[in-house]
């Protein structure tokens, strides 16, 4: 079983519409929690944390259920800026990033 | 500020024969990781400096690859002898010792074998 699966898309959504993404990791000792975006040939960026409270950034609403090692990503109101690959990230208590596959995410005008 | 810069942005060497990839960490980011993705796969950890000792290199594939940072500032990735399947995107990354979570990532180096 891989450390970070997330579903790899593509999730093909017409602007407007809300997006979620899901992630599920094995290490249950895993102590901090990310969402990465990546453009096309670009290098990762950091979207947001994930807290167990839940945060939330504009559009950008992210979630963490350490009981089930699950964690979400919400995008509402998609923006065909949205169109990207989004990468859950764990990261591990030597502060060892493991990252998922990533989620392929195209906005359709 | 200057970001996390890497070099060179994309090489093109044939099999067997070796590349040096270098990664200059934000100023005053004692931690430096290595990372690489190759085609289809997702990104892999390598390995992570603090200041100039390697911490952890679980991630290096196999002895063809060789990390440093000398002085514990920049550091450089080689790959001796290059094979088909080291093609791919290597990232390096950089944090303060302090926040581990604030992570900055170079543009990544593209190296395509052969």
């Amino acid at each position: 079983r891989k450390e970070v699966e997330q579903d790899p898309g593509p999730f093909n959504v017409p602007e407007g519409a809300t997006v979620a993404f899901n992630c599920t990791y094995s290490n249950s000792a895993s102590q901090s929690f990310f969402w990465y975006r990546q453009d096309c040939r670009k290098e990762p960026k950091l979207l947001m944390s994930v807290y167990s409270s839940g945060n939330e950034d504009g559009r950008f609403t992210a979630q963490l259920n350490r009981a089930s090692q699950y964690i979400s990503l919400l995008i509402r109101d998609s923006k065909l800026s949205d169109s990207a690959t989004y990468l859950c990230v764990v990261m591990n208590r030597d502060d060892k990033i493991i990252f998922g596959k990533g989620t392929r995410l195209h906005i359709l005008p | 500020e200057a970001g996390v810069t890497q070099f060179p942005s994309h090489s093109v060497i044939e099999k067997g024969q070796t590349v040096t990839l270098r990664c200059d960490p934000i100023s005053g980011h004692d931690n430096l990781y290595w990372y690489r993705r190759v085609m289809g796969k997702e990104i892999k950890f390598l390995l992570h400096f603090v200041k100039e000792s390697k911490q952890d290199e679980s991630g290096m594939p196999n002895n063809r690859f060789l990390a440093e940072r000398t002085g514990g500032t920049y550091s450089t990735l080689k790959v001796q002898p290059a094979e088909l399947e080291d093609s791919g995107v290597y990232f390096c990354a950089s944090s303060q010792v302090w926040a581990p979570n604030t992570i900055y990532f170079g543009e990544g180096s593209w190296l395509t074998v052969v």
